[in-house]
């Protein structure tokens, strides 16, 4: 089993629509989880942490199940902008392991 | 606009060569790393330094060789590379410690193609 796992996509949603995404990790120390967006040949950048009382930042909103050991990450009323492959991030004993991402392409 | 900064943005070079890539952060961090990243994959982790001291090595080619002159600096030294190694290079810091669970800064990366 791999450490982090996302579902690859890809998600083809219209504009506007609501769409969310998974990441499962399997170190059940894992203490800090992160949400990064990629853009075609650019760096990764972050888009938000992922706090166990979950946040929200916008349209954006991220939650921590502990229990099941995993984050989400809901997009509400998608744009074309969002369109891009959204990698969560799983930091734990001095290690930190990337998820495969998941590519998003938002729609008119 | 990312405040790590990479250079060359694009390098190409032949497999007898030998060239450098260089990464520099002004934000005070004291943990830096080198990642590659093929298309479609994630960023693997190839180096971290921490407090200039290099810290961990993910069982990397000695056809690359890592080099932190200052907690500003970061460089990755490149000699006899394979076109396999072809890819995108990102350096990225963080404030404190390597993989404390601070977060990460890339750089815009540096694109290597080897002929």
């Amino acid at each position: 089993r791999k450490e982090v796992e996302q579902d690859p996509g890809p998600f083809n949603v219209p504009e506007g629509a609501t769409v969310a995404f998974n990441c499962t990790y399997s170190n059940s120390a894992s203490q800090s989880f992160f949400w990064y967006r990629q853009d075609c040949r650019k760096e990764p950048k972050l888009l938000m942490s992922v706090y166990s009382s979950g946040n929200e930042d916008g349209r954006f909103t991220a939650q921590l199940n502990r229990a099941s050991q995993y984050i989400s990450l809901l997009i509400r009323d998608s744009k074309l902008s969002d369109s891009a492959t959204y990698l969560c991030v799983v930091h734990g004993n001095n290690d930190m392991r990337f998820g495969a991402g998941t590519r998003l392409t938002v729609k008119p | 606009d990312t405040e790590v900064t990479q250079t060359p943005k694009h390098l190409v070079m032949g497999m007898t060569n030998k060239k450098s890539l260089k990464c520099e952060q002004h934000m005070g961090h004291r943990a830096m790393y080198w990642y590659k990243q093929k298309a479609k994959k994630p960023p693997e982790l190839m180096f971290v330094y921490s407090y200039e001291k290099l810290s961990i090595n993910e069982s990397v080619p000695s056809r690359f060789s890592p080099e932190c002159p200052n907690s500003s600096l970061l460089n990755l030294h490149l000699h006899a590379l394979q076109p396999e190694d072809s890819a995108l290079y990102l350096c990225a810091s963080s404030q404190t410690g390597a993989h404390s669970g601070n977060t990460i800064y890339f750089g815009e990366g540096s694109w290597l193609t080897v002929v």
